[in-house]
C-alpha cells in the first residue's frame, strides 16, 4: 500500500521569505502523480501544484515550485516570498498511475507571520 | 458557479441514527469522492466513483454506504451512526476518472466542497 509522510506537524516563515515543506512517499510503482494541496482556514481544499512521476523537470507555478527526487521518493514544496494569505494546511498527496485513489499525509500547519 | 456543495454543514447525531450526507456539482464531472478529515490523520478516502452507476471503496469504507445514480449526486449514506464517525467529511469531484485525466494530460485536478462537521454522540 501507498504512504505518504509529512514529518513537519507545523512550520513558520516570516512574510517574504522562503519555507520549505516535506513530503515522503513510498510506492512499489514507477508511474504516479505527486500534488500539493492548500487548505486555509475556510477549510476548502485548493490545488497548488501538480507533479508527473515521469518528468524530470520540478513543477513550478508561481512563488510555488517543488524538489522531486524520485529515487528518494521525496517531493517537498518551496514557497517563495511567503505571503500572509500563505496561511494555511498543506497536504501533500499521491496517486498511482492507473488508480483513482488520491492518498494524503497527515498535513503541515504552516503560519506566515508579518 | 456553485462547483461542489456539500449538505448539511453542520450535523449532530446520536449513536445508532442515520443520515445522508449530500453532495452536488454542477460542473459535469465524471469523478467524485468521499474523504474524511481527522485530526493528525490528515484526508482519508472513504468512496469514490467514476461515473453514474460505478462506486468503489476506498482506504476506510466501513460504516458507509454510497450510490450514484446520476452525474451530478454522489450522497454518502451512515446508517447507524458511531462516535468513531465524528469527523469532517469533504466531497469532491473532477473532469473524470483522475487516472485518465493524467494520462490525457488534463490537470487531474480535485474540485472540493466546504466540508461537513459531523459529531456522533
Amino acid at each position: 500500500a501507498q504512504t505518504v509522510t509529512q514529518s513537519q506537524p507545523e512550520m513558520s516563515v516570516q512574510e517574504a521569505e522562503t519555507v520549505t515543506l516535506s513530503c515522503t512517499y513510498d510506492t512499489s510503482e514507477n508511474n504516479y502523480y505527486l500534488f500539493w494541496y492548500k487548505q486555509p482556514p475556510s477549510r476548502q481544499m485548493i490545488l497548488v501544484i501538480r507533479q508527473e512521476a515521469y518528468k524530470q523537470q520540478n513543477a513550478t507555478e508561481n512563488r510555488f515550485s517543488v524538489n522531486f527526487q524520485k529515487a528518494a521518493k521525496s517531493f517537498s514544496l518551496k514557497i517563495s516570498d511567503s505571503q500572509l494569505g500563505d496561511t494555511a494546511m498543506y497536504f501533500c498527496a499521491f496517486m498511482n498511475y492507473n488508480t483513482d485513489k488520491l492518498i494524503f499525509g497527515t498535513g503541515t500547519r504552516l503560519q506566515v507571520f508579518p | 458557479n456553485a462547483g461542489v456543495t456539500q449538505t448539511p454543514k453542520f450535523q449532530v447525531l446520536k449513536t445508532g441514527q442515520s443520515m445522508t450526507l449530500q453532495c452536488a456539482q454542477d460542473m459535469n464531472h465524471e469523478y467524485m469522492s468521499w474523504y474524511r478529515q481527522d485530526p493528525g490523520m490528515g484526508l482519508r478516502l472513504i468512496h469514490y466513483s467514476v461515473g453514474a452507476g460505478i462506486t468503489d471503496q476506498g482506504e476506510v469504507p466501513n460504516g458507509y454506504n454510497v450510490s450514484r445514480s446520476t452525474t451530478e449526486d454522489f450522497p454518502l449514506r451512515l446508517l447507524s451512526a458511531a462516535p468513531s464517525q465524528t469527523s469532517v467529511y469533504f466531497c469532491a469531484s473532477s473532469y473524470s476518472g483522475l487516472s485518465f485525466s493524467g494520462l490525457a494530460g488534463v490537470n487531474g485536478e480535485l474540485f472540493f466542497g466546504e466540508g461537513s462537521r459531523l459529531t456522533v454522540l
